[in-house]
């Protein structure tokens, strides 16, 4: 059972323009999230968080935002840049444990 | 600062065999978590180690088991390997505790091929 759910697996953006990836959820016990950029050959590296007491959080070109209530999140990248290229993966973690919960990642190509 | 390391970087079993991967985590990292990442899927959550004792474990069998020495290295045993069991195994290390400091540091992976 997916309870983290990227239905594009693939986004095509032109340099410059933004890009937004996005990402659902079932369970209502999340209450941390998180995406990751994976390049091919490396692991994923951790790009930007999220708390549910919140509903946007920014770090540079980085944005994500929260729906709590429809269950959703997205993340913007404005500019895109064509070295922000790769997989992105969100991930979530319920209120309790420790356990994160990936989706199955978007593959994102930004075009020069 | 060193990053997360794992060893080997490939490796090819044949089923029924038992394979051990290795991850040595990021300097001042306590916490160790270990993800199977089959091919057009995102990272599951196997376990983690938390100071040297299991501290979560994901929906895997019993046969995936691990090990977190005192130096915050640790260990990934997979005994009666299954064809299934192929894919890309990731090490994660974080200090745990705190929301904040829940952010995971990921090795490269060790891809395991079992025929």
């Amino acid at each position: 059972d997916q309870q983290v759910k990227q239905n594009s697996p693939s986004l095509s953006v032109q340099e410059g323009r933004i890009s937004i990836l996005n990402c659902d959820y079932t369970n209502s016990m999340f209450d941390y999230f998180l995406w990751y950029k994976k390049y091919p050959a490396e692991g994923p590296t951790f790009l930007i968080s999220i708390s549910s007491i919140k509903d946007k959080n920014e770090d540079g070109r980085f944005t994500v935002f929260l729906n709590k209530s429809a269950k959703h999140l997205s993340l913007h990248i404005v500019p895109s840049q064509p070295g922000d290229s790769a997989v992105y993966f969100c991930a979530a973690k319920p209120n309790t444990g420790n356990q994160f919960y990936f989706g199955t990642g978007t593959s994102l190509t930004v075009i020069p | 600062e060193t990053g997360v390391t794992q060893s080997p970087t490939h490796l090819i079993k044949t089923r029924g065999q038992q394979v051990t991967l290795r991850c040595s985590s990021q300097s001042g990292h306590n916490t160790v978590s270990w993800y199977q990442q089959a091919l057009g899927q995102g990272p599951q959550f196997i376990f983690q180690y938390y100071r040297e004792e299991e501290n979560g474990r994901g929906n895997f069998p019993p046969r995936f088991s691990g090990l977190q020495f005192p130096n915050y290295s640790s260990e990934l045993n997979v005994n009666a390997l299954e064809l299934d069991d192929s894919a890309l195994y990731l090490c994660a290390s974080s200090l745990g505790g705190r929301p904040d400091e829940y952010e995971q540091y990921f090795g490269p992976g060790t891809r395991l091929t079992v025929t």
